[in-house]
């Protein structure tokens, strides 16, 4: 069965502060997402990391896709007071399309 | 609207109550999910439709739970007999197609409380 893991499940900080986010599996995902959800929102596709190793920038937000494909990283650079919300990791399931598994979320609190 | 639409957005039901939620997917998107969604959690995969195909319902908790998708466009979500773990909200996703790294489109969600 495949997993996907994150950790820390909740992070408060102070803005300016940077923080890193992890995804973790035993299994190889052909690619992971990452996704950032607000109250009463729907989750939104922040990036698609497709290649092992691959590195991915959105402004202030880096992601990585480890060499193995079974791991993948969230980087805040200066965290801002807007970028609260929870983050969400997914990965296809083997073989079976566009099904998605995600990860439990990281609830990211950043305080003025 | 160009959006997936859902409704509705928040539901209070009885225990023992049917419900029905709907699902307006993104115009010509061809893949829908339902994904539920407890307090501060990831989400959990209910179904799967992709075109004409017989719907995965690999993900359905029990047979309380039930889906249809309609000439290939909108989708309801029956749940018959609620019981309060039932109460979640429940997420539908479209996408243009499939394929493994496509990008999928998520409603706001049905929150759904059962009293």
């Amino acid at each position: 069965t495949q997993l996907l893991e994150q950790s820390p499940q909740f992070l408060s900080i102070q803005e300016g502060e940077n923080l890193t986010v992890y995804c973790n599996s035993s299994s190889v995902f052909s690619s992971l997402q990452w996704y950032r959800q607000e109250p009463g929102e729907g989750p939104v596709l922040l990036v698609t990391v497709v290649t092992g190793g691959e590195v991915k920038k959105l402004k202030r937000l880096t992601f990585q896709f480890g060499d193995a494909r079974k791991d993948s990283s969230l980087h805040i650079t200066a965290a801002q007071t807007g970028d609260t919300g929870l983050y969400l990791c997914a990965g296809p399931i083997y073989n079976q399309g566009g099904k998605l598994i995600f990860g439990q979320g990281t609830e990211l609190s950043v305080k003025p | 609207g160009a959006g997936v639409s859902q409704s509705p957005s928040n539901k209070v039901t009885e225990k023992g109550k049917d419900v029905e939620l709907r699902c307006d997917p993104i115009s010509g998107h061809t893949a829908l999910y339902w994904y539920r969604q407890s307090l501060g959690q990831g989400l959990e995969f209910l179904i799967y439709f992709q075109g004409n195909s017989a719907p995965d319902k690999s993900g359905l908790p029990s047979d309380r739970f039930s889906a249809e998708r309609t000439g290939g466009s909108v989708s309801t979500l029956t749940i018959q007999r609620t019981q309060q773990e039932d109460s979640a909200v429940y997420l539908c996703a479209s996408s243009p197609w499939s394929g493994a790294s496509n990008t999928i489109y998520f409603g706001e969600g049905s929150w759904l409380t059962v009293v």
